[in-house]
């Protein structure tokens, strides 16, 4: 069964502190892993696509990078409109998404 | 271009009601997925259509139900309502759905059963 964990939790970082969200998976064929970005009351918002073990995409302060078995989303020097849970969602090929449960990112000024 | 458009908002039903959501997907757009989302559960896969087809679907119960119409436009069912089915319901469109492409999600029903 596919499988998708996210690390910490929650998070909360001091304006311009840097760190790193962890998507850790088990898929049975990955066809893409995805990072989301969902402000409360809101849908998720497409953020990113990884396909292959070594992809890196970036946007902005974000930077997204995959391995076999976990994705990470680097948040470079966050401001306060960066506070949002980060979802992670993997798919098999011909499956649908499979989501992990999120981290909530708290950026202080 | 407008996004994927979801109605309505906001909804309360007592228990034992049925309720239907709509969702309009982006123009071109052929594939509608619906999913669930609760605090305990996070978002959980309901159901995709393509082209008017069911083509996959989730672990729910036969009460919820959707269907997809010529224009792509989508709508979920859910009968004989009960508490737990209290959720902020998403719907994402794709131009083809899986394998291919980015899903882009509507701003989702909040379904409140009482």
């Amino acid at each position: 069964e596919d499988q998708v964990t996210q690390s910490p939790e929650a998070l909360r970082l001091q304006e311009g502190e840097s760190s790193s969200l962890n998507c850790s998976y088990t898929v049975s064929g990955l066809r893409g892993l995805f990072w989301y970005r969902q402000d409360p009351g809101k849908g998720p918002e497409f953020l990113f696509t990884l396909y292959s073990a070594g992809e890196e995409k970036e946007k902005e302060r974000l930077k997204a990078t995959l391995t076999k078995k976990e994705s990470f989303l680097h948040i470079t020097a966050p401001k306060p409109e960066d506070s949002a849970t980060y979802l992670c969602a993997v798919q098999a090929w011909g499956q649908n998404f499979v989501f992990g449960p999120g981290t909530r990112l708290s950026v202080l000024p | 271009k407008a996004g994927v458009t979801q109605t309505p908002r906001y909804l309360i039903k007592t228990r034992g009601q049925q309720v239907t959501l709509s969702c309009s997907p982006i123009s071109g757009h052929r594939s509608v997925s619906w999913y669930q989302q609760t605090p305990g559960q996070g978002l959980q896969f309901l159901f995709e259509y393509f082209s008017e087809t069911q083509r996959n679907k989730g672990n729910f119960p036969g009460r919820f139900s959707g269907r997809q119409f010529s224009n792509s436009r989508s709508e979920m069912n859910v009968s004989t309502l009960e508490l737990g089915d209290s959720a902020l319901y998403l719907c994402a469109s794709s131009l083809s759905g899986p394998p291919n492409t980015e899903a882009f999600f509507g701003q989702g029903t909040r379904l409140t059963v009482v």
